[in-house]
């Protein structure tokens, strides 16, 4: 069974830049697995943010950026403002349709 | 402005069944895969099932394969889950979620309906 892993939680000073990532059992994150990030706050419906690894949508603040590190998906806050505290989950595809989630990060401005 | 609007979810006892509905407007509906994508209590998104935009493919997690059928009615501009062999652990908040191209993504997320399995 795929496991797609994210850090548990996070802390990071308002202004401040953090970097979440996503790592897949599987082996090597590439573009290939399309990499997908989402912004969820409690009681509401989870918000797209980057989509194709580092592609933005309309809606998405130029602070936030999506990258390729170190054999991971990452999704990079610089100048982190107190709205970002949230859960960020990250989507990897395996093919055929198969998509598979992270477990989430939350990430605290503090 | 997309919108995506869920309905049918509510309490439902083990063994039984349910249809879920997401109603589309604001793009070009049979254009587009959609997606139903899950939230147990307190627990993170899980991927459930995905149609292509004609509806002629589908697909089905392992965790919902053989009591899950996903359908679409591009006349109605209307997304289906029709859910079947109900158990507690399908007990979840099921939000819609629009396509990007295939497969690069997802976009606009419905606010979901609630789908309690309890006796």
């Amino acid at each position: 069974q795929t496991v797609v892993t994210q850090e548990p939680s996070l802390t990071v000073s308002p202004g401040g830049t953090v970097t979440l990532t996503c790592a897949s059992s599987t082996g090597a994150v590439t573009s290939a697995y399309y990499p997908n990030w989402f912004q969820q706050k409690p009681g509401q419906a989870p918000r797209a943010l980057i989509y194709s690894t580092s592609s933005k949508h309309s809606w998405t603040p130029a602070r936030f950026s999506g990258s390729l590190l170190g054999g991971k998906a990452a999704l990079t806050l610089s100048g982190v403002q107190p709205e970002d505290e949230a859960e960020y989950y990250c989507l990897l595809y395996y093919g055929g349709a198969n998509w598979v989630f992270g477990g989430g990060t939350k990430l605290t401005v503090l | 402005e997309v919108h995506l609007l869920e309905s049918g979810g509510g309490l439902v006892q083990p063994g039984g069944s349910l249809r879920l509905s997401c109603a589309a407007s604001g793009f070009t509906f049979n254009s587009y895969a959609m997606n139903w994508v899950r939230q147990a209590p307190g627990k993170g998104l899980e991927w459930v099932s995905a149609i292509s935009g004609s509806g002629v493919s589908t697909y089905l997690a392992d965790s919902v394969k053989g009591r899950f059928t996903i359908s679409r009615d591009n006349s109605k501009n209307t997304l289906y889950m029709q859910m079947n062999s109900l158990r507690a652990e399908d007990t979840a908040v099921y939000f819609c979620a629009k396509g990007l191209a295939w497969p690069t993504g997802f976009d606009y997320w419905g606010r979901g309906t609630l789908v309690t399995v309890s006796s």
